[in-house]
Order: C-alpha cells, then structure tokens, then sequence
C-alpha cells in the first residue's frame, strides 16, 4: 500500500530563515508521481509541483526547492527566505501512475503547519 | 471562472440528517474524485470517477454514503443518517484523461459540521 510520512507536525520560523519540510513515501509501484501542495488559511489546495519517479533531478523554482531521493524514498521541500505569506499547511502527496492502470488517486501525508513569523 | 466548484461551502446539520453536496467540474474533465480532510488530517480519497462511471470507491465509503455523476458532468456526494464523525471539508477534484499523468484540479471543498 501507498503511504506518505510527514514527520514533522508543525514548524515555526521567523522571517527570511530558510525551512525545509520532509516528506517519505512507500510504494510497490515502479512510477509514480510525488506532489507538494499548500493550503492557506481559506483551505483550498494549491498545487506547487509534480515530480516524476523517474526524474530524480532537484527542482528549484523562485524561492522553493525539492530535493528528490530515491534511494532514501524521500521527497523534502525547502523554502529560502521564508515570508509571512509562506504561513500554511503543506501536503506531500503521492499518485501511482496511469500506466499502471488505476484511478491516479492522490495519497496525503497528514501535513506540516507552517508559521512563518514577522 | 472556470475552475472546479463545490455547493454549498458551508453546511451545519444535525445528528441523523441526510445532506447533498454538489460538484460541477472543470469543462471536458473526464474524471472526478471525492476526497475527505478531517482536522489536522491531510485529505482521504472517497471515490472516483470516470465519465459517469464510478470505478473505485475506498472502504471510507461506508453504505450511508452514496455519489453520482449522471451524464458524466457535475457529481454529487450524499450522507445519509449523519453521524458526528461525519464532519470534516469534502474537497472534489477533476483531471483529464489524457497523457502520461492527469494533473487533479480542487475545488473550495464544503465544510460539512454535524451537531
């Protein structure tokens, strides 16, 4: 079975510290899809980014980095310069892949809160 | 805005109650998921489909729940006999079928509380 571990229950910081988020996962599957999402206050699901179980190249976008390794089955998160508006909920989530013939159901770690504080 | 949108966005209803909530979502989309978050919980697959089809449904899905998706369109979730462990934020989703991998797209969800 699939399962995602978000070890980390919540996380405080003050503003500008870098923060990384872990995230491991399990899965049988030979591809998958590993995702980040974010969830403000308001509580709609805010897509950050898919990575492929094939692609184990990191991934830098502004100031939001991930680290993937297979090896470690781990999927980290890492925010430079950390901002108030950064303050949320952050899911790492994980999907089998088409091919392999299912509903592409997404299964979530339990979250990490973060507060980034002024 | 055509994004996926979920009705109502807020329920309270009493213990034994029965409630619908509706999904309409993205245009084209052929398949759609119903997912469940409690507090302090990431969100739990319910169900899916595709068209009108549903074709996996998770053993969350206990017989008082019950989802539709007539003409493959807009779906809705239905709980019968509400329970206090009902409550929780019913988020909808839909992707297209098309490629390699079907980006899901979420709704608000609907905050359902049982009294």
């Amino acid at each position: 079975a699939q399962k995602v571990t978000q070890a980390q229950t919540e996380i405080s910081v003050v503003e500008k510290e870098d923060v990384t988020l872990d995230c491991v996962y399990e899965t049988r599957d030979t591809t998958y899809y590993l995702f980040w999402y974010k969830q403000p206050p308001s509580g709609e699901l805010v897509f950050l980014i898919r990575r492929n179980s094939f692609d184990e190249q990191n991934e830098i976008s502004g100031r939001y980095s991930w680290n993937f390794q297979k090896s470690t089955s781990s999927f980290n998160f890492t925010i430079t310069a950390s901002q108030v508006v950064d303050s949320a909920v952050y899911f790492c989530a994980l999907s089998e892949a088409l091919n392999q013939g299912g509903s592409e159901k997404l299964v979530f770690g339990k979250g990490t809160k973060l507060t980034v504080n002024p | 805005d055509t994004g996926v949108s979920q009705d109502p966005r807020h329920k309270i209803t009493k213990r034994g109650q029965n409630v619908t909530f509706r999904c309409d979502p993205i245009s084209e989309h052929n398949r759609l998921y119903w997912y469940r978050q409690t507090l302090g919980q990431g969100p739990e697959f319910l169900t899916y489909f595709q068209n009108e089809a549903q074709l996996e449904k998770s053993r969350l899905l206990s017989d008082r729940f019950s989802a539709e998706r007539p003409k493959g369109s807009f779906s809705t979730l239905e709980i019968q006999r509400t329970e206090q462990g009902d409550s929780a934020m019913y988020l909808c989703a839909s992707s297209l079928m098309s490629g390699a991998y079907n980006e899901q797209f979420f709704g608000p969800g609907t905050r359902l509380t049982v009294l």
